[in-house]
């Protein structure tokens, strides 16, 4: 079946590091791929997404590459700040008109100044 | 531009009676789906609806039900309330179905006592 394998964390990490949540999936033809975030008491933000292999998803200095080859989607950042400690969700969504988001455990990032 | 909007964000009800959750979607949104996240089981989907058809559902029981009216909004309902029903609520709606990003509610948070 389909599913999504993320890292397990917490993850803590002090501000300026470089982040790498790894996330696999398993997938039968070509699924799109998203990460979305949530914050405390919140519901969850759409951070980027991928539709096809070899794409890359970014937004606010985040970066995800589709890979077929490795049924990857990584997420990474450069130099993370104390505002992107959050849990972090790989998804991905089946093609076809009736696939619904299948999501990973979630990783909790925690940056500290 | 409204984002999506739960009602209500928090609810305490006894075990064995029932309940109505509302989700707005975002004007013009007329794919809307459920999720129900827990500590255990992460994010897990319920139902997706698309002009007012359910188009996919999730492995729950028959105690969940959900519909979608003319105008996109969508209200679901969990009768017969049990302890293991106590979560955290999420509606996110999507232009259409495919391989688009959903956008998602603040969630409404259940209680059962």
């Amino acid at each position: 079946g389909n599913s999504v394998t993320q890292m397990e964390g917490p993850v803590t990490l002090s501000e300026e590091a470089f982040l790498t949540i790894n996330c696999t999936y398993t997938a039968t033809g070509y699924p799109s791929l998203f990460w979305y975030v949530q914050y405390p008491g919140e519901g969850l933000q759409l951070l980027l997404k991928a539709t096809k292999a070899d794409d890359k998803g970014s937004n606010k200095g985040f970066e995800a590459t589709y890979r077929k080859e490795t049924t990857s989607f990584h997420l990474e950042k450069g130099s993370v700040q104390v505002s992107d400690s959050a849990v972090y969700f790989c998804a991905l969504k089946r093609e076809g008109s009736q696939g619904n988001l299948i999501f990973g455990k979630g990783t909790k990032l925690s940056v500290k100044p | 531009k409204a984002g999506v909007t739960q009602t209500p964000r928090y609810l305490i009800k006894t075990r064995g009676q029932q309940v109505t959750l509302s989700c707005s979607p975002i004007s013009g949104h007329r794919s809307v789906s459920w999720y129900q996240q827990t500590p255990g089981q992460g994010l897990q989907f319920l139902f997706e609806y698309f002009s007012e058809t359910q188009r996919n559902k999730g492995n729950f029981p028959g105690r969940f039900s959900g519909r979608q009216f003319s105008n996109s909004r969508s209200e679901m309902n969990v009768s017969t309330l049990e302890l293991g029903d106590s979560a955290l609520y999420l509606c996110a709606s999507s232009l259409n179905t495919g391989p688009y990003g959903y956008t998602f509610g603040s969630g409404t948070r259940l209680t059962v006592v």
